[in-house]
């Protein structure tokens, strides 16, 4: 069973608001990623890391920020929400080194923006 | 570009046999994942194919053909627990995942 957690579930806020989705996993994983997935829809990355001090940003364009300061937690914070923000956001890390690529996923975090 | 098509929707009947397709074009292959999602819920891990064949894994199986850039992901016996999308992901040769839409899996009693 994976150990990934994600804080808030669920979030309603307004448009200009700064918010910080919270993400940790006690599972020592090097990788960690933040999606964004809309429903009926792909999975598209936001940020991954792939260790500490360690943040790239992914193919979807986005007003976003990371940090990785400890292994376990890789918050993602927005500094203005908009409406367009509004999704689910779904946090998800997997070991380094030569592993498959699979990935343990967090519970997700919806965010609706008004 | 790079994407990855399955059907957006099929229907099965409960302890029925489905094969859910998958196709990719992608800058270099990793191997290919198959992903569960149950509504509202995150994707849980399938199955991975990085050589040609079949992957049996109880009542599921992922079949992958490298040259023609195909999967497809087997389920038998039916259960009204299997309705729920199946991601397709393909990791390309920068080992990022690439992912299809997903394939909504209903199934009638």
């Amino acid at each position: 069973e994976a150990d990934i957690y994600q804080t808030p579930r669920y979030l309603v806020i307004g448009t200009g608001k700064k918010i910080t989705l919270e993400c940790s996993q006690t599972m020592g994983h090097d990788k960690m990623y933040w999606y964004q997935q809309d429903p009926g829809m792909e999975l598209h990355l936001i940020h991954y890391s792939y260790g500490v001090n360690s943040t790239e940003k992914g193919d979807l364009s986005s007003e976003s920020t990371v940090s990785r300061i400890r292994t376990e937690h890789f918050p993602l914070t927005l500094e203005s929400a908009r409406p367009s923000h509004t999704s689910q956001y779904l946090c998800a890390s997997s070991p380094g080194g030569t592993d498959t690529g699979e990935l343990f996923f967090g519970e997700g975090s919806r965010l609706t923006v008004l | 570009g790079q994407n990855i098509d399955q059907p957006t929707e099929m229907t099965a009947t409960e302890g029925a046999i489905v094969q859910i397709n998958c196709t990719y074009q992608t800058s270099g292959f990793n191997g290919l994942f198959w992903y569960q999602q149950h509504a509202g819920e995150a994707p849980t891990f399938l199955s991975y194919n990085v050589l040609d064949g079949l992957e049996e894994k109880g009542r599921f199986s992922s079949f992958l053909s490298r040259s023609k850039g195909y999967s497809y992901l087997l389920l038998k016996e039916l259960q009204m627990k299997d309705s729920a999308s199946y991601l397709c992901a393909v990791l390309d040769s920068n080992y990022q995942l690439i992912w299809g839409a997903g394939t909504k899996l209903i199934i009638k009693p």
